[in-house]
C-alpha cells in the first residue's frame, strides 16, 4: 500500500513564525505535491516537484516555498506565517509519466493566530 | 473560469436512497483525464476512479457508477442504495495533456447519509 505521511495532523502557530510542514512517501514516486484546502474552494495547488531539487509553482505559491532534497521527502515552508494561511494542507505523490492517481496524506490542519 | 464545477455544495439523503453527484468540466484538450476522490471525515483523500477522454463507457463498481458524457462535458457519480459510510466530501478532478501532473479539483460536494 502506498503510504504518504505528514508530520503533524494539527499545528498552531503565531503570526510571523516560520513553519515547516513535512511530507514523506514510501513508494518511490517521482512527483510530489502540496495543496491547500479551504471551504468552497476545493483543493488548490501550491507547489509541485517532478524530481529531487526540482520544483514548480502551482496556482497559489505566494507566501510559500518548498524543498525536495530527497526523493521521498517534500517540505512546505511558510517563511512568515500569516492568519490567511490558516488552512488544511494536503500532500500528495504519484508516479511520473501518465496521469495516474495521486495518493494523498492525511492532511495538516494549520491554525495561525 | 473554473475548469471543474461541482454545483452541489451539500446533499443530504436517507440511507438506501440513490444519489448522484454532478461534475462539469471545461477543457480545450482532446486528451484529458477525469478523476473522483472521496474524503471521509478522517481527512485523507481516497482515489475512486480515473477515466480518459477516449473512453466514454459508463463504469460500475459495486454500488458506485460513473456516467461520462463528452457532449455535455460531464462526469457524474451515482451511489446506489447509499449507506452511512458513504458520508464524505467527494471531489471531481481534471488533468490535461499539456501538464497532466497538474490536477484541477472542483470545490467538492459534501454528502450526508442519514440512518
Amino acid at each position: 500500500d502506498v503510504k504518504v505521511t505528514q508530520s503533524s495532523r494539527y499545528l498552531v502557530k503565531r503570526t510571523g513564525e516560520k513553519v515547516f510542514l513535512e511530507c514523506v512517501q514510501d513508494m518511490d514516486h517521482e512527483n510530489m505535491f502540496w495543496y491547500r484546502q479551504d471551504p468552497g474552494l476545493g483543493l488548490r495547488l501550491i507547489y509541485f516537484s517532478y524530481d529531487v531539487k526540482m520544483k514548480e509553482k502551482g496556482d497559489i505559491p505566494e507566501g510559500y516555498s518548498v524543498s525536495r532534497e530527497k526523493k521521498e521527502r517534500f517540505s512546505l515552508i511558510l517563511e512568515s506565517a500569516s492568519t490567511n494561511q490558516t488552512s488544511m494542507y494536503l500532500c500528495a505523490s504519484s508516479f511520473g509519466g501518465q496521469p495516474l492517481s495521486q495518493y494523498f496524506g492525511p492532511g495538516t490542519r494549520l491554525l495561525v493566530l | 473560469a473554473q475548469k471543474v464545477t461541482q454545483a452541489q455544495t451539500e446533499i443530504s439523503v436517507v440511507e438506501k436512497e440513490d444519489v448522484t453527484l454532478d461534475c462539469v468540466y471545461e477543457t480545450r484538450d482532446t486528451t484529458y483525464y477525469l478523476f473522483w476522490y472521496k474524503q471521509p471525515p478522517s481527512g485523507e483523500l481516497v482515489f475512486l476512479i480515473r477515466r480518459n477522454s477516449f473512453d466514454e463507457q459508463n463504469e460500475i463498481s459495486g454500488r458506485y457508477s460513473w456516467n461520462f458524457q463528452k457532449s455535455t462535458s460531464s462526469f457524474n457519480f451515482t451511489i446506489t442504495a447509499s449507506q452511512v459510510v458513504d458520508s464524505a466530501v467527494y471531489f471531481c478532478a481534471l488533468s490535461e495533456t499539456r501538464n497532466f501532473n497538474k490536477f484541477y479539483f472542483g470545490s467538492g460536494t459534501k454528502l450526508n447519509v442519514k440512518p
